[in-house]
């Protein structure tokens, strides 16, 4: 069945960077964009940036812009989302997407479908 | 970017009640409107696409309708599973903003 696996729980201190990971299976992996959004404790969902699969192209979030970089490795199916200069406020759940799409006359609809189980990443000193 | 508002913020409901759950886009933005549902400790999952597409495997308890700039999302009938958090999320595009969130809690 189609599936991402993300990378386990991370601790980081102010300042660091995180990289997480998500790996696909189930599908071609190059078929589809992913997308990254995240969970702060209490808080909605906020999306953050996708990146194409299939050539690498990304776009990002203005609210991450400069922080926040999305790269994949086709060869191992796998998609990572890398989190510098953290703060406290960056403790949240993170999530990758899978994004199926499809087109009539109205134009392109696109959903996330599945989603990864997530990664705690905790920012504390 | 595109706004996305949902009411109400929270709603406490019985198993076997009619709920619905609005979104406001701040735009119009057709029918490029997803939902969501979502529990503590778990991944989201979708429920409708496109405003009114039932994602494969979802029961038919759930519906969506909407275009524009306003959406509703209905469950006809509350099961006990179907206590949990919803989101809608614009795809007209990016960034693919999410409503705030509906928290739906027992009565």
């Amino acid at each position: 069945q189609v599936q991402l696996v993300q990378s386990g729980a991370e601790v980081k201190k102010p300042g660091a960077s995180v990289k997480v990971s998500c790996k696909a299976s189930g599908y071609t992996f190059t078929d589809f964009d992913v997308n990254w959004v995240r969970q702060a404790p209490g808080q909605g969902l906020e999306w953050m940036g996708w990146m194409s699969a299939l050539s690498g192209n990304t776009d990002y979030a203005q609210k991450f812009q400069g922080r926040v970089t999305l790269t994949r490795d086709t060869s191992i199916s796998t998609a990572y989302m890398e989190l510098s200069s953290l703060r406290s406020e960056d403790t949240a759940v993170y999530y990758c997407a899978r994004k199926p799409y499809y087109y009539d006359d109205s134009g392109y609809y696109s959903w996330f479908d599945p989603w990864g189980q997530g990664t705690l990443v905790t920012v504390s000193s | 970017d595109i706004q996305m508002t949902q009411s109400p913020s929270s709603l406490s409901a019985s198993v076997g009640d009619r709920v619905t759950i609005t979104c406001r886009a701040s735009q119009n933005i057709d029918r490029f409107l997803n939902w969501y549902q979502h529990k503590p400790g778990k991944a989201p999952d979708v429920l409708i696409y496109a405003a009114s597409t039932l994602e494969p495997g979802v029961p038919s308890r759930f519906s969506g309708s909407g275009s524009g700039t306003l959406f509703t999302l209905t469950i006809s009938s509350l099961q006990p599973e179907d206590f949990a958090t919803y989101y809608c999320q614009q795809s007209h595009g990016a960034p693919y903003t999410f409503g705030q969130g509906t928290k739906l809690e027992i009565k």
